[in-house]
């Protein structure tokens, strides 16, 4: 089976870059999703497609995917961004797999 | 807009049966993929079934021959019935929209709370 490995966590402080990253076997050839999923809500989308943006995401989220690792970057973090992350692909053996999430501090 | 209610949570007994409603506005279920998504308390996300838009249903190895994902296209209305319960699938159970090929989920449910448990 697939698997997606993530950080458990990763602290930033207010105003810097955060990265998330997202390991799996040859990553690049597959397309990544990331969810944002805040305390006590449903998960939002955040990226997909390694890179796009859904509408109303701000431009501060980006993703990238090469190799066996995607990453997500969160420029310029603020105190609302605080949650934890899920990257998400689709695996022909596995169907849909989700990473373990990593849960983003800010300092 | 695109809303997903689900219904139909609660508390059950080990062994016993239920049977999660996710009505569904602003899109056709049969029109779409749809997929339920379930989170354990503390723990992350697992994909537990899916169907797809002729129908066909995808089970996650956790729940294969125990969990059953259909759709009733008059009401509009997607189920997850479970059986044989273990307190392994206790979790918020989400109802979302997966689009596209590798099955991104831009579509969720607010969540329905199934506890397992004596």
């Amino acid at each position: 089976s697939y698997v997606l490995t993530q950080s458990p966590s990763v602290s930033v402080a207010p105003g810097k870059t955060a990265r998330i990253t997202c390991g799996g076997h040859i990553i690049g050839s597959k397309s990544v999703h990331w969810y944002q999923q805040k305390a006590g809500q449903a998960p939002v989308l955040v990226i997909h497609y390694d890179t796009d943006r859904p509408s109303g995401i701000p431009e501060r989220f980006s993703g990238s995917n090469s190799g066996n690792m995607a990453t997500l970057t969160i420029d310029r973090v603020e105190a609302g961004d605080e949650a934890d992350y899920y990257c998400q692909v689709w695996d022909s053996s596995s169907d849909v797999v989700f990473g373990g999430g990593t849960k983003l501090t800010v300092l | 807009e695109v809303q997903l209610v689900e219904s139909g949570g609660g508390l059950i007994q080990p062994g016993g049966s239920l049977r999660l409603s996710c009505a569904a506005s602003g899109l056709t279920v049969s029109s779409n993929q749809m997929i339920w998504v379930r989170q354990a308390p503390g723990k992350g996300l697992e994909w537990v079934s899916l169907i797809s838009i002729p129908g066909t249903t995808y089970h996650a190895d956790s729940v294969k021959g125990r969990f059953t994902i259909s759709r009733d296209n008059s009401k509009n209305t997607v189920f997850l019935q479970m059986s044989a319960l273990r307190a392994e699938d206790t979790a918020v159970y989400y109802c979302a929209r997966a689009y596209g090929g590798s099955y991104y989920i831009d579509y969720w449910g607010q969540g329905n709370l199934v506890t397992v448990s004596p």
